[in-house]
């Protein structure tokens, strides 16, 4: 069974602070994998994606992999209100794609 | 980015009828479609994985004689909920991949059952 694991939450951080997100998969296959938000009641959006071992930086948010642990993580650096949403995060290969249950953060100003 | 559209957004439907999702990819090609289904203040659900030209693969516990999928084209599947019950009520969400892996979602169908 390919299982995406994330912590349910509630994560509650206040605003201007880090919040860390993070996220471990069970498939050594798994090739890309991705963090998406979700507002309540919409699709989720992509916020970015990684293929590599290490670091990759967009903005406020920084996406982590480490492969060996089978880990990813999400960093999001200056949070703010309008962050509050739920984290999904999604581990891909070969037209597969399996999704984490999900993190709920609320923002706090 | 790559759109992907879903219609209807939203529907209305008695018990014991039939309801037709379709999703389309509208500026790629997308062999492969994924059905997700979402109840209130859950994750996504995977339902089922729908190949163009071929059958659909199901989730375990997703009964592929209610929820029929078509994928006739490369730019459209079609997820029908067959003698719809008011359990089956559900925010329904489609997505393709590019040849990145990259998902892009629908909108979503909001699908209510009474």
């Amino acid at each position: 069974q390919k299982e995406v694991e994330q912590n349910s939450g509630p994560l509650s951080v206040p605003e201007g602070a880090i919040a860390s997100l993070n996220c471990t998969y069970s498939d050594r296959g798994s090739q890309s994998f991705f963090w998406y938000r979700q507002y309540s009641g919409k699709s989720p959006e992509l916020i970015m994606f990684i293929y590599s071992n290490g670091d990759k930086e967009d903005g406020r948010f920084t996406a982590q992999l480490n492969k060996a642990s089978q880990y990813v993580s999400l960093l999001i650096r200056d949070s703010q209100p309008s962050d509050s949403a739920t984290y999904l995060c999604a581990a891909g290969g070969n037209n597969d794609m399996r999704f984490g249950a999900g993190t709920r953060l609320t923002v706090k100003p | 980015g790559a759109v992907v559209s879903q219609h209807p957004s939203w529907v209305i439907c008695k018990s014991g009828t039939s309801v037709k999702i379709e999703c389309r990819s509208l500026d790629f090609q997308a062999t492969t479609m994924f059905w997700y289904r979402q109840f209130p203040k859950q994750s996504l659900m995977l339902m089922a994985t729908s190949n163009e030209g071929s059958k659909a693969t199901y989730e375990q516990g997703v009964e592929k004689d209610k929820f029929l999928i078509n994928h006739a084209s490369l730019t459209l599947s079609t997820l029908t909920v067959t003698s719809a019950h008011p359990e089956d009520s559900s925010f329904y969400i489609c997505s393709a991949p590019d040849r990145f892996y990259e998902q892009y979602f629908g909108p979503g169908t909001r699908l209510t059952v009474t």
